[in-house]
């Protein structure tokens, strides 16, 4: 069993759903990251948090600590959402999930 | 500020050629990974240097894979000879210390 799990490992939506992908992980942690991947391979940080909520335009990351469990959120859905999102714990030993892969429809 | 370079972004080898890749990181990131990732998978560490020491290369095949980071800046992944299943794209990451680490675009290895 991977220490880091995301589901769904596809997503396809209409624009302008609200889309939530979900990351469990085994381990201890110091952090949890959301990052973007777009087709050409280069990954973005979108967020880091250790605790609670943080919000950046029209995504939202959330963590529980007890229950060892993140989500992501996108309200409002575009198609130039469409990427590979990952899940990651830890800082300089970082580990990552599988990844997600949204499609949005225009 | 500059983001991490890599280059190139694209390859394409035959099976049993050599290949290699650079790395600049962000300046002043004293630690620089290395990441091997298979596509439908998450990224692989591969090798951490802080300065152009090695902290971690426990997942590196040895065998065919080397790295370099020399003056403690730019680094260098070489594969030698490649095989078939080491088509992926190789990700170079930099960080200040043991803190978020920052990605570069990726060099997308294809082998034939």
């Amino acid at each position: 069993k991977n220490e880091v799990e995301q589901s769904p490992q596809n997503l396809t939506a209409q624009e302008g759903e609200f889309i939530t992908i979900n990351c469990s992980y085994s381990v201890g942690i110091s952090a949890l990251h959301w990052l973007q991947q777009h087709p050409g391979g280069g990954i973005v940080s979108l967020f880091m948090l250790s605790s609670g909520k943080k919000k950046h335009g029209r995504l939202i990351a959330t963590i529980n600590i007890q229950e060892k469990h993140s989500s992501l959120h996108i309200t409002a859905s575009h198609p130039r959402d469409s990427a590979v999102y990952i899940c990651a714990v830890g800082l300089n030993d970082m580990r990552f999930g599988a990844g997600t892969r949204l499609t949005v429809k225009p | 500020e500059a983001g991490v370079a890599q280059s190139p972004r694209y390859k394409i080898i035959e099976k049993r050629q050599s290949v290699a890749f650079w790395c600049n990181p962000i300046s002043g990131h004293a630690t620089l990974y290395w990441y091997q990732q298979i596509l439908g998978q998450g990224p692989k560490l591969l090798i951490q240097f802080q300065n152009n020491g090695v902290v971690d290369d426990s997942q590196l095949p040895k065998d065919r894979f080397s790295a370099e980071r020399l003056k403690g800046v730019d680094s260098t992944l070489k594969i030698q000879p490649a095989k078939l299943e080491d088509s992926a794209v190789y990700l170079c990451a930099s960080a200040f210390g043991g803190s978020e680490q920052y990605f570069g675009p990726g060099t997308r290895l294809t082998v034939t």
